[in-house]
């Protein structure tokens, strides 16, 4: 049984250029959570996505960062014009369609370097 | 605000002694929290959990303890073993999204 699928792992774009890091959750599972990570710091909450809704996007910047999770096909997190402070570590996360979904399972993570 | 925050960022052990890990939250109407481990170049891997009804959940090696009176919880692992070497991190659940602490670095020496 798959885990959480992220790609790619290392992202390297120039300033100016977009980034799209993909993830596709664990079977089953129709919540999406993005994380961001800081080196040295804990994972910062973005956005919360079920199919072809968001749910809770509090985390996400308000320019240049888009998310989605089509009916088909991974969740993308998309940013626009990246520049040197995107650089971090971006966790996707899902979780079962239950009640109470509460347990979140992580990916590998994409980390985004922008020169 | 909310937040979730650790006291120690670095943890040094012996190989085979017990390791605890703590985590103060300050948010009181949380009523569920996850420990993670997180080894380097790799995601969250999810070690144990607890609800808010709880004061006390045991895994394999693993034990977390909630005071919800000090807004307390705490990891302890049994027998720390090398591969238990890592970054840990509480995380505290906020409607739908996890509040992590900054981590707590566990530093396993023979």
């Amino acid at each position: 049984n798959a885990g959480v699928m992220q790609n790619p792992r290392h992202l390297v774009r120039r300033r100016g250029q977009e980034a799209r890091l993909r993830c596709s959750p664990m079977k089953g599972h129709s919540h999406v959570y993005w994380y961001r990570q800081l080196p040295e710091e804990g994972l910062k909450f973005m956005v919360y996505l079920q199919k072809e809704n968001i749910i809770d996007e509090s985390g996400m910047p308000k320019e240049r960062f888009s998310a989605e999770f089509p009916k088909e096909g991974p969740s993308i997190l998309r940013i626009q014009q990246v520049v040197r402070g995107d650089s971090a570590a971006y966790f996707c996360a899902s979780s079962p369609p239950t009640d109470r979904a509460d347990t979140q399972y992580f990916g590998p993570g994409t980390r985004l370097t922008v020169l | 605000g909310e937040s979730v925050g650790l006291h120690l960022p670095t943890l040094s052990v012996q190989e085979g002694d017990n390791s605890i890990i703590n985590c103060a939250y300050s948010n009181s109407a949380s009523d569920y929290f996850i420990w993670y481990k997180q080894e380097s170049g790799k995601g969250p891997q999810f070690i144990i959990d607890i609800r808010s009804n709880m004061d006390k959940r045991q895994g394999q090696r693993v034990t977390v303890l909630l005071n919800k009176t000090v807004k307390h919880l705490s990891l302890q692992i049994a027998a720390t073993q090398p591969g238990d070497s890592a970054v840990y991190f509480c995380a505290e659940k906020n409607t739908d999204k996890l509040i992590f602490g900054t981590g707590t670095r566990l530093q396993v020496f023979p």
